[in-house]
């Protein structure tokens, strides 16, 4: 079946302007997360959704971000007055259920730099 | 927070088996041992995981030592495909998800 897809692959923007970032889960998922990957290092955790609610937002930088998942499948990932330091691969993952025996299934990514 | 230790890097011939180790020495009754692996320019993909008991799948083997205080990811027979950085995460309690990487092992494979 269909995999986690995450569109835009690329995204350029200019320091300041808002952005938006989308992710499509496996369909049937009712867990899914969004990491942030800086280059050489490894991914970190953003926020965890459990169905259409934030369960866990502890991994926001801060409050420019936000993230949403409306109909508890496709969420979209937002950046207000982005900076420079938000230059990074955005990851989403899904899973059938939350919990540590469930594997996550990773989408490909967007590339966010911002200028 | 419970934490792993890896090799920065480790090189295997194509063909041959690699043993990948991992120690996480704080690691409590609850926490299971995961890993996954990310090819260059893809998001990370899952391997394998266990909580006590050695674990075989189609792509790799699992073997936990004991005391729980390490384990090795184990590639039977290492293909230029497997060339990626694995990286070895507790998920800390039964009821957890969160995934914290570090930095993984970078696994060269010499054709």
């Amino acid at each position: 079946g269909a995999g986690v897809s995450q569109t835009p692959s690329n995204k350029v923007t200019e320091k300041g302007k808002y952005v938006e970032l989308r992710c499509d889960p496996i369909s049937g998922h009712t867990a899914l997360y969004w990491y942030r990957q800086s280059l050489g290092q490894g991914p970190e955790f953003l926020i965890y959704f459990q169905g259409t609610g934030a369960a866990d937002d502890s991994g926001l930088p801060n409050d420019r971000f936000f993230a949403v998942r409306p109909e508890g499948s496709v969420s979209t990932l937002k950046i207000q007055r982005t900076e420079r330091g938000d230059s990074a691969v955005y990851l989403c993952a899904s899973s059938r259920t939350s919990g540590s025996y469930n594997e996550q299934f990773f989408g490909p990514g967007t590339r966010l730099t911002v200028l | 927070d419970a934490k792993t230790t890896q090799p920065n890097s480790m090189e295997s011939n194509e063909e041959e088996p690699v043993h990948l180790p991992c120690n996480h020495s704080t690691i409590s009754g609850t926490d299971y041992i995961h890993w996954y692996r990310q090819l260059p320019s893809q998001g990370p993909e899952y391997v394998i995981h266990g909580l006590t008991s050695n674990v075989n799948n189609r792509m790799a083997s699992l073997a936990i030592a004991e005391d729980r205080k390490s384990s090795t990811l184990i590639l039977h027979r290492a293909t230029l495909r497997d060339a990626a950085v694995y990286y070895c995460i507790l998920i800390i309690g039964a009821g957890s998800y969160q995934l914290t990487f570090g930095k993984g092992t970078k696994l060269s494979v010499i054709p």
